[in-house]
């Protein structure tokens, strides 16, 4: 059964770059039948979705971050990254990595999240 | 852009009664390959989401058959047949009518009165 492991600093200072790592086991990222992605949640809000990689390195980012955002992938560690630009307080929120199936198009394994705080 | 509508917000239940959340979209999710692909979400407190239903109506693996998903269109709903405790939670729904681009909804409170 596939897991999904975020890391990555839990307090960046405003105008800095957010880093944040996902480590998947038990399966393999270079998969052609999944994408995997990025999910955020401020805290006491709802999901919104930040964007994919596939393991080629084909990104698909959502719009309104797309300026800020750059996503990567390191198949031989079995690895994918986000890295999250010019943050500020409005970026606050568990951030989730996640497996998307193609076939279905839903988000079928989810990370346990990490907390990610923006604060001088 | 799809904005997915949840009602109700909250949804007080007594343990062993029927639940049921609406999810309604501002526009048709029958994607151009003739599927839809709405699915749903429940989030336990202080856990991560985890799928329960998939293409409106599919339970995934080892979700309870009191879960069960139906609709069409832009009118989606998840009924859960008779609440269990372990049901409190936020129950969001999801669509990728235009993927590689999704959208979730608001989601709504289940809670035991």
């Amino acid at each position: 059964q596939v897991q999904l492991q975020e890391s990555g600093p839990g307090l960046v200072k405003p105008s800095q770059t957010l880093s944040l790592t996902c480590t998947v086991s038990g399966g393999s990222i270079s998969s052609g039948i999944y994408y995997w992605s990025w999910i955020r949640q401020p805290p006491g809000k709802g999901l919104e979705w930040i964007g994919y990689i596939y393991y080629s390195g084909s990104t698909y980012y959502n719009p309104s971050l797309k300026s800020r955002l750059t996503m990567s992938v390191d198949t031989s560690k079995n690895q994918f990254s986000l890295k999250l630009s010019s943050v500020t307080a409005a970026d606050t929120a568990v951030y989730y990595c996640a497996r998307t199936v193609n076939e279905f198009l839903t988000v079928n394994s989810w990370g346990q999240g990490t907390l990610v705080t923006v604060s001088s | 852009d799809i904005v997915m509508t949840q009602t109700p917000l909250s949804s007080p239940v007594t343990l062993g009664q029927p639940a049921s959340i609406s999810c309604t979209s501002s526009q048709s999710l029958v994607h151009s390959d003739g599927n839809t692909y709405l699915s749903w979400l429940q989030q336990r407190p202080g856990q991560p989401p985890r799928l329960l239903i998939y293409k409106i109506s599919n339970r995934f693996s080892g979700v309870p058959d009191r879960f069960s998903g139906s609709g069409a269109g832009t009118d989606f709903t998840l009924k859960i047949s008779r609440v269990e405790a372990e049901d409190v939670g936020i129950y969001y729904c999801m669509e990728a009518t235009q993927f590689p681009r999704i959208t979730f909804g608001g989601g709504t409170k289940v809670e035991i009165k």
